[in-house]
């Protein structure tokens, strides 16, 4: 079985700094992923660890550990236009030898002025 | 990136009949996905679509409630059949990779909101 989980919501305001972990059972395992949705939209693509450490895109950062299986996403300088859902996915095997995404129990990010 | 339509946006159904969404991607994709999403919940993964073979669905998810196809490299259909009114839900078509498209990526629709009544 699979199963992801990440706190339900985090409140934060704007220009802070916040964390949203994300820890993960799965069998088999390709990589961490972190996806947005706001309220409406459809899920977009954030970042990717395909290994352990920190990766970098702008106000973002995602980090994996995968002996402790576990990851965060880091938003910095926070917006409000950061106000949104933050799911993570892990990139699973399937049996055809393709990979699908599972994906976490989603944290719902609130930025107040 | 792939730029992802569906159709219909939205529909309100009523309970017994069946409803098919269209899923075009602008690009080749080896691979689509239908995902389930309940508002304020997150995504469920329905079954993976490939072309020329039998789509391939996840636990709680069968063939005959939901059928699948995949004519060619850039489009899809997901039909709900025998609607309850269990099946309201959001419903997303998603692709990757593709021509171009890193592997990890992968890109969604902007989904089909049923309402079973």
């Amino acid at each position: 079985g699979q199963s992801l989980e990440q706190p339900s919501e985090v409140t934060a305001v704007e220009g802070a700094i916040v964390q949203i972990n994300c820890t993960y059972q799965t069998s088999g395992f390709y990589g961490l992923s972190w996806y947005q949705q706001h309220d409406g939209g459809a899920p977009t693509f954030l970042s990717y660890n395909g290994l352990d450490g920190l990766e970098e895109t702008g106000r973002f950062s995602s980090f994996l550990s995968r002996s402790d299986s576990y990851g965060y996403l880091l938003l910095q300088e926070l917006q409000m236009k950061d106000s949104a859902s933050y799911f993570c996915a892990v990139r699973a095997p399937m049996n055809t030898g393709f990979q699908k995404l599972v994906f976490g129990t989603g944290t719902r990010l609130l930025v107040s002025p | 990136s792939a730029v992802i339509s569906q159709k219909p946006s939205r529909d309100i159904c009523q309970r017994g009949t069946s409803l098919t969404i269209q899923c075009q991607v602008d690009s080749q994709v080896t691979m689509m996905f239908w995902y389930r999403q309940q508002p304020g919940q997150s995504l469920t993964l329905i079954a993976t679509a490939n072309q020329g073979s039998e789509a391939t669905y996840e636990s709680g998810f069968v063939i005959d409630k939901f059928p699948i196809s995949r004519p060619n490299l850039t489009f899809s259909t997901l039909t709900v059949s025998n609607m309850s009114p269990e099946d309201s839900s959001i419903y997303l078509c998603s692709v990757g990779p593709g021509q171009g498209l890193p592997f990890y990526e992968q890109y969604f629709g902007p989904g089909t909101r049923l309402t079973v009544t």
